[in-house]
């Protein structure tokens, strides 16, 4: 199994550029999330998807849509890239049990110029 | 959301044990305490999680005080590999709307020494 997986590993995009990050898992997982970390600090929910066919908002969505393709897939788009949104986005996913392990893929690393 | 507090900084020598605190004094009864871990340049990875009761695993012990206001993660022989952010997070046990989301502070940034 390979987990979470994320393209592109690294990206760079001028301001107004647009961009769509890819994620996918092979748990059969019903839960999936979108974060971003900046340095220094902790990671922010941008958006999850609670089961296939719903997303949320989570903490800091501004700038960002997200799109639930089917359950192994959960995209990230940037519509009008802003250097504000430089940072690494982490996709992750997870069973929706007492646990609520979640599985994170490896990370995108973005600059916006 | 209730929070978390952690010390931004720990260090520890190899093989011995490390003890990481983290103060969560306005705790419900249906958070979970979770902990997750940050190798450098790698997405989070879960390391355990408790409700009231010690737990131990593989990686890890949790240790959850009696009133459970404060917890301590137990990692019983530091490795360089254990080099890392260790996360302290509370989780409600529902899934209404965003509960059962994680939510990440800073975290405590774990050196360990040869």
């Amino acid at each position: 199994n390979a987990g979470v997986t994320q393209t592109p590993k690294f990206q760079v995009l001028k301001t107004g550029q647009s961009m769509t990050l890819q994620c996918a898992q092979d748990m059969n997982h019903n839960s999936m999330y979108w974060y971003r970390q900046d340095p220094g600090m902790g990671l922010r929910l941008i958006y999850y998807s609670a089961s296939e066919g719903t997303t949320d908002k989570g903490e800091v969505p501004n700038g960002y849509n997200v799109s639930r393709l089917n359950k192994r897939e959960f995209s990230l788009r940037l519509e009008s890239a802003a250097p504000s949104q430089t940072s690494v986005y982490f996709c992750a996913s997870s069973e929706r049990n007492s646990y609520n392990e979640q599985f994170f893929g490896p990370g995108t690393r973005l600059t916006v110029l | 959301d209730a929070k978390t507090t952690q010390p931004n900084s720990m260090e520890s020598n190899e093989e011995e044990p490390v003890h990481l605190p983290c103060n969560h004094s306005t705790i419900s009864g249906t958070d979970y305490i979770h902990w997750y871990r940050q190798l450098p340049s790698q997405g989070p990875e879960y390391v355990i999680h408790g409700l009231t009761s010690n737990v131990n695993n593989r990686m890890a012990s949790l240790a959850i005080a009696e009133d459970r206001k404060s917890s301590t993660l137990i990692l019983h022989r530091a490795t360089l590999r254990d080099a890392a952010v260790y996360y302290c997070i509370l989780r409600d046990a529902g899934w209404g709307g965003s509960q059962g989301n994680l939510i990440f502070g800073k975290g405590t940034k774990l050196s360990v020494k040869p």
